[in-house]
């Protein structure tokens, strides 16, 4: 079974504070994506990456960055924490090319007060 | 510009009964289609999918129903159990030369004994 696992599962930042949330894949994929869950939103891409180093911005990459050193990790930064990002974030992993179905971690509840 | 649509963001169905969840989008160039299940607290998970190539496509209670002249595809549950009261979120795929999916807003499926 493919497991992605995330580092927390509630988070509660500060406005201003840095953030790292850290996603781990266990299946050898070399893609991985970061979303974010808002109701009434769905689902939306934050950054992904194909390959180790290697990144692309998805639909809405304003306020964060991301690393991917290891072909098993892939983080998640918030440079500066606002309100706006409090959300559910979820990190996925996928297969490589031609394949679609996306294996998806348990999601980090984060607060930004 | 939501691409993928799902326009009830709820359901409710008697336990028994078909549970039809409803999806349309807009990008032709879309060209596979998967849904997803989501419980409260988890990641997302993979339910079913269909190829552009086919109609419909069938795994136990759930079939996935495709319409390309319409821009619409529809997951039929036959019968509705209590474990399927969840959030389900339609996504899409082209041949766009990455993996990316976009996901629609949810449908949140209550199951009444």
């Amino acid at each position: 079974d493919v497991k992605v696992t995330q580092s927390s599962r509630y988070l509660v930042k500060r406005t201003g504070e840095k953030v790292f949330l850290e996603c781990v894949q266990d299946m050898d994929h070399e893609n991985m994506f970061w979303y974010r869950q808002d109701p009434g939103l769905g689902l939306r891409l934050i950054y992904f990456s194909y390959d180790v180093k290697m990144k692309e911005k998805g639909d809405i990459p304003e306020g964060y960055s991301v690393s991917r050193e290891k072909k098993e990790r892939f983080s998640l930064i918030l440079e500066s924490a606002s309100t706006n990002q409090t959300s559910m974030y979820l990190c996925a992993s996928s297969y490589p090319e031609g394949v679609y179905e996306q294996y998806f971690g348990p999601g980090t509840r984060l607060t930004v007060t | 510009d939501q691409q993928v649509k799902q326009n009830s963001p709820s359901l409710s169905v008697q336990e028994g009964r078909i549970s039809i969840l409803n999806c349309d989008y807009t990008n032709s160039m879309f060209d596979y289609f998967l849904w997803y299940k989501k419980y409260p607290a988890e990641g997302p998970t993979f339910l079913i999918s269909i190829s552009s190539i086919k109609d419909k496509n069938e795994d136990g209670r759930f079939t996935v129903f495709l319409n390309k002249s319409a821009k619409h595809l529809s997951l039929h549950i036959v019968p509705s159990q209590p474990g399927d009261s969840a959030v389900y979120f339609c996504a899409a795929s082209g041949n766009f030369g990455n993996e990316k999916l976009t996901f629609g807003t949810g449908t949140r499926l209550t199951i009444i004994p």
